[in-house]
């Protein structure tokens, strides 16, 4: 069965602090894809990224960064020099190749000071 | 490309009435919609799988009779929360997927509050 952890429930930082959201994922599937999205006060889902479980490169967009490693199933996501625009509550998913139905880790809520 | 729109943003009912939500694609065709539940400051739990044409395939635990979805065209699939209660209210938020979509953009959510 498909299972997705985010141990951290809350993390709180100062403005411009690096700070790494962890998340594990289990599945049986050889074929999968991840995804992290930031989920705002205001509700709605903001992609970040999707990963496919074939490319472990780590991948990085700006401030944002992704380590994907397949040997200790996790898929971490690194903001670098953070601001107070990236407080929200941040969710890792995992969805099966074929149907695309989603499952979301439990969520971090990210608070940065500033 | 890839637009995902839901309507209403919010909303206010009271108890005992039906509600429905719209969750459409805007530019393109969206064979399968899922529709994700989520009550204040939890994950968000797949509810449902519908497919243009045929019946939706809900999820363990989700009254098929309570929240009917229907998905009639391949741009529309609403959900109607059928005699709405207080422990209904929550985030309601769809996806759709396509041959050029694959599930990863979401529409922009229903608040639903019954009172």
């Amino acid at each position: 069965a498909q299972k997705v952890t985010q141990a951290q429930t809350e993390i709180s930082v100062v403005e411009k602090e690096d700070v790494t959201l962890d998340c594990v994922y289990e599945t049986r599937d050889t074929t999968y894809y991840l995804f992290w999205y930031k989920q705002p006060p205001s509700g709605e889902l903001v992609f970040l990224i999707r990963r496919n479980s074939f490319d472990e490169q780590n991948e990085i967009s700006g401030r944002y960064s992704w380590n994907f490693q397949k040997s200790t199933s996790s898929f971490n996501f690194t903001i670098t020099a953070s601001q107070v625009v990236d407080s929200a509550v941040y969710f890792c998913a995992l969805s099966e190749a074929d149907f695309n139905k989603f499952y979301f880790g439990s969520g971090t809520k990210l608070n940065v000071k500033p | 490309g890839a637009v995902v729109s839901q309507h209403p943003s919010w909303v206010i009912c009271k108890s005992g009435t039906s509600v429905k939500i719209e969750c459409r694609s805007l530019d393109f065709q969206a064979t399968t919609m899922f529709w994700y539940r989520q009550f204040p400051k939890q994950s968000l739990m797949l509810m449902a799988t519908s497919n243009e044409g045929s019946k939706a395939t809900y999820e363990q635990g989700v009254e098929k009779d309570k929240f009917l979805i229907n998905h009639a065209s391949l741009t529309l699939s609403t959900l109607t929360v059928t005699s709405a209660h207080p422990e209904d209210s929550s985030f309601y938020i769809c996806s759709a997927s396509g041959r050029v979509n694959y599930g990863y953009t979401f529409g922009s959510g229903t608040r639903l509050t019954v009172v």
